[in-house]
């Protein structure tokens, strides 16, 4: 079984400012994919950010991008030009497509906060 | 607008009162799936669906069950809810794509409460 994890319970940064959050997983597995999600006070599941195993180049997302290093199994991601409306639980999961269940493994969270 | 709609938003229940939270995508996805998230735990997997009349268990589907038997449709039901069933719900869906997966979306959430 495949788990992902979130070192950091809990950040902050202050407004403006670059945040990095970490995030590594354990897979046996080849083929799939990662994904950053982003859940605001409103508590809706947005996603930010998509990587699949297979590509080399790091994702990016306007001021959100990846570092993904597949040897090490770590998935981390920042966020450039913090605003207010980051404040939010992030989560990252671990899809693996190689099976064919598509199915999502979540990391527990971190809880962002950014500081005006 | 392509989304996933549950209902109800929020449900306070008692002890052993059977229930249904609904769930409904507009976006023809194959996949359907349902997660409940508790503080400090993420959100773990429930049960999913790959297709119609297709489901399987996921990391904690004891007391719960679903069925698929429209592509949009994907109850959750809970025949005899119990206090530690009191969380925050969430459906979901996906479909391959001819790029891969672009991740699920997720509806707005449930917060049940078990009495």
């Amino acid at each position: 079984a495949q788990t992902v994890t979130q070192s950091q319970p809990e950040m902050s940064v202050q407004e403006a400012e670059t945040v990095t959050l970490s995030c590594t997983y354990d897979t046996s597995e080849n083929n799939y994919y990662l994904f950053w999600y982003k859940q605001p006070p409103s508590r809706q599941m947005i996603l930010v950010i998509r990587q699949e195993a297979y590509k080399q180049q790091n994702a990016t997302e306007n001021r959100f991008s990846v570092n993904f290093q597949k040897a090490a199994k770590s998935f981390s991601l920042k966020i450039s030009d913090s605003q207010l409306g980051d404040t939010a639980m992030y989560f990252c999961a671990f899809m693996n497509s190689g099976a064919g269940s598509y199915q999502l493994t979540f990391g527990k969270g971190t809880k962002l906060s950014v500081i005006p | 607008e392509a989304q996933v709609t549950q209902n109800p938003r929020y449900l306070i229940t008692v002890t052993g009162k059977k229930l249904t939270v609904t769930c409904s995508q507009n976006m023809n996805h194959e996949y359907m799936s349902w997660y409940r998230q508790d503080p400090g735990l993420g959100l773990r997997q429930i049960y999913y669906s790959m297709n119609v009349e297709v489901t399987d268990k996921g990391d904690v589907p004891e007391g719960y069950k679903v069925s698929r038997k429209e592509k949009r449709n994907f109850p959750l039901i809970l025949e005899s809810p119990s206090p530690n069933q009191t969380s925050l719900y969430f459906c979901a869906s996906s479909s391959p794509t001819a790029g891969g997966i672009n991740g699920y979306t997720f509806g707005s959430g449930t917060r049940l409460t078990v009495v």
